[in-house]
């Protein structure tokens, strides 16, 4: 069963920095790209960022580019996103998803059950 | 980027009916690479359909996926109660990977 576990949101201030953490199972996490897809009552859906299989190509929306930074462990099946200089826009509940490829960014088999991230000061 | 405008924002039905939901993209999706997505309330969304019109593992045959170029649709037939939920189109056909607003599907 495929397993999609994310970790490290919460309540944090702007201009702070937050590290989002899923850990992935039931399937070789090397075989796959993988994404991070946001949330928000008023923005719907938002595709954030991806990392190829082996992290080399990484793709950012032009929203977060310079501020969010994708990456992932194989040798830990996880994958992260590093945001820094929060801003309240930045609120959203962060789904880590799978991909069906390994180089470069299709659509997304299975999703984590996301995690919340609140910027408020 | 390509916006993807879903049509209607809300759509309200009655179970055993059939739904269509439209998905246009402001310019044509290389190999129609459209995804359909279903989220019910307080979960994640679920892969319903990829290139268009291929099911994904799982899914009922009542889901049909269809369309080119710009303009594609999603059909549910004979709806049933379980099916009252948004549903979301994405693109991969380049990046920034994008999706639409959602179409709201309700028992009416």
């Amino acid at each position: 069963e495929v397993r999609l576990v994310e970790s490290g949101g919460g309540l944090v201030q702007p201009g702070r920095s937050l590290r989002l953490s899923c850990a992935a199972s039931g399937f070789k996490f090397d075989d796959f790209a993988m994404s991070w897809v946001r949330q928000t009552p008023g923005k719907g859906l938002e595709w954030v960022s991806g990392v190829s299989w082996n992290g080399v190509k990484t793709e950012y929306a032009e929203s977060v580019k310079g501020r969010f930074t994708i990456s992932r462990d194989n040798a830990k099946n996880s994958l992260y996103l590093q945001i820094n200089s929060l801003r309240t826009e930045d609120t959203a509940l962060y789904y880590c998803v799978k991909d069906t490829i390994r180089w470069g960014f299709y659509y997304f088999d299975y999703w984590g059950q996301g995690i919340q991230v609140s910027v408020s000061s | 980027e390509v916006v993807l405008t879903q049509s209607p924002g809300t759509l309200s039905l009655s179970p055993g009916e059939r739904a269509t939901l439209s998905c246009r993209a402001s310019q044509s999706v290389i190999s129609n690479y459209i995804a359909w997505y279903q989220q019910k309330p307080g979960q994640a969304p679920r892969l319903l359909i990829y290139a268009a019109s291929s099911r994904a593992t799982g899914i009922s045959d009542r889901f049909t996926g269809s369309g080119s170029t710009t303009d594609f649709t999603l059909t549910i037939n004979r709806l049933e109660s379980e099916d009252f939920a948004v549903y979301y189109c994405q693109q991969y056909g380049y990046t920034p990977l994008t999706f639409g607003q959602g179409t709201r599907l309700e028992i009416k």
